[in-house]
């Protein structure tokens, strides 16, 4: 079985500061990890995914985050945020499961920036 | 191109009437998913289809929850006899499908539904 945790409900943050949304899996198996952002009365999108290769991956709004092995983590951070970053942010793991992807989705963390 | 839709975009039902939720996948996606976003409870997996076809129906919280995909394409997430706990946003995914491994899904803006 495979589980998310996000740590952080509800992050607060100051514009043009720097912020971290902590995201914590566990799995027995290999499992590839995805971040999602939500914004207000919208569906999901993906903000970056880790697949393989170079731990550290980039993503869209200047977001990247950190995979790490050893203390299965998968970190997302910003070095200044926005205004226009205030969203939820979902943590994810998927791992293949009789020939499809069984996502798994932490409960979110609520990003809200503060002018 | 067309992202997934979704209808209605709100729902209010009265407790104890059936409701049917559409979702419009991106054109060429097999793989469709359904889920639940509940008030502080994240994303919950109702079912996963593979064209036609519902391999993990495990999601589904009970026997008044059913879904169906026709054509490949269209799928109607439907709930009988509706209860007040059923009322959250439904969220519909798709993704190419295929079985390849870290495939992103693409989500639609969500229905909401209000039991009363």
């Amino acid at each position: 079985a495979q589980s998310v945790t996000q740590l952080d409900s509800q992050v607060p943050v100051f514009e043009e500061a720097p912020v971290e949304l902590r995201c914590n899996y566990s799995s027995s198996v290999s499992v590839y990890l995805f971040w999602y952002v939500q914004y207000p009365n919208q569906g999901l999108q993906l903000l970056l995914k880790y697949l393989s290769g170079s731990t550290l991956v980039k993503g869209i709004n200047g977001f990247e985050a950190e995979f790490n092995k050893s203390q299965t983590s998968f970190h997302l951070r910003k070095p200044s945020v926005h205004i226009s970053d205030t969203a939820e942010y979902f943590c994810a793991v998927t791992l293949n499961s009789g020939g499809y992807q069984k996502v798994t989705f932490g409960i979110g963390t609520k990003l809200q920036v503060i002018p | 191109g067309a992202g997934v839709s979704q209808s209605p975009s709100n729902k209010v039902t009265e407790k104890g009437k059936d409701v049917e939720l559409r979702c419009d996948p991106i054109s060429g996606h097999t793989a469709l998913y359904w889920y639940r976003q509940s008030l502080g409870q994240g994303l919950e997996f109702l079912i996963y289809f593979q064209g036609n076809s519902a391999p993990d129906k495990s999601g589904l919280p009970s026997d008044r929850f059913s879904a169906e995909r026709t054509g490949g394409s269209v799928s109607t997430l439907t709930i009988q006899r509706t209860q007040q706990e059923d009322s959250a946003v439904y969220l519909c995914a798709s993704s190419l499908g295929g079985g390849s491994l870290g495939e992103t899904q693409y989500f639609g803006p969500g229905t909401r539904l209000l039991v009363l």
